[in-house]
């Protein structure tokens, strides 16, 4: 498959539980992000993004957190199941060119039975 | 729709070899990317492309990677001559604004391996 087995975080969550990712961006100019998820062997998967007149955006199963402040932003998956471990990368980008994106080094879930 | 394409799945090839790259967008998207994807940096953006006209090449790492996108729905990323360290997996995507979101798809890469 095509991923490249990167020596990343881990968050190790039982089934059933909500898990939380974290991220910190570094560019205080980006005002739009996004959380994109990669399951082995695939390409990266668009989950949600945010911008940055927002704090809070939830979709189905999935929340995200931003806080401007401390450049932190946070995804939030409720009652975690199998089909969630993937590695999951946050990205930053200015809204007016939001085509070019750059991502974050990215965390692995991992979900225990 | 078959979702964004690429060719070959799985490259090997020698150094100093030309390597070529494809790329099929999902039709109707005016949005291209080439992504590579290495344990050391991560997930890097090369270039893309806007109704098949390049708009950033600033991550293409050397001269000796160029890409290539003839028509809408074709792109091309070419490493000449290859070299040990391009090995990577190679990642397209395509995207089409609209208003609100910038939701890219990627393809499922190209592994490519250069001895």
């Amino acid at each position: 498959g095509e991923s490249v087995g990167l020596h990343l975080p881990t968050l190790s969550v039982q089934e059933g539980d909500n898990s939380i990712i974290n991220c910190a961006y570094s560019n205080s100019a980006s005002d739009y992000f996004i959380w994109y998820k990669q399951e082995s062997g695939k390409g990266p998967q668009f989950i949600i993004d945010i911008r940055s007149n927002m704090d809070k955006r939830q979709g189905q199963r999935v929340t995200v957190l931003l806080n401007k402040t401390v450049k932190h932003l946070s995804l939030q998956i409720a009652a975690t199941q199998p089909g969630d471990s993937a590695v999951y990368f946050c990205a930053e980008a200015r809204y007016s060119s939001a085509s070019k994106i750059i991502f974050g080094s990215g965390t692995r879930l991992s979900i225990r039975p | 729709d078959a979702g964004v394409i690429q060719s070959p799945r799985h490259e090997v090839t020698e150094m100093g070899q030309e390597v070529t790259l494809r790329c099929k967008p999902i039709s109707g998207h005016d949005y291209l990317f080439w992504y590579r994807q290495t344990m050391m940096r991560g997930l890097e953006l090369l270039i893309y492309f806007n109704n098949n006209v390049p708009i950033d090449d600033s991550g293409m790492p050397e001269d000796r990677f160029s890409a290539k996108m003839p028509n809408a729905s074709f792109s091309t990323l070419k490493i000449q001559p290859s070299e040990p360290r391009d090995s990577a997996v190679y990642f397209c995507a395509s995207s089409l604004y609209r208003g609100l979101t910038y939701e890219q798809y990627f393809g499922p890469g190209t592994r490519l391996t250069v001895t």
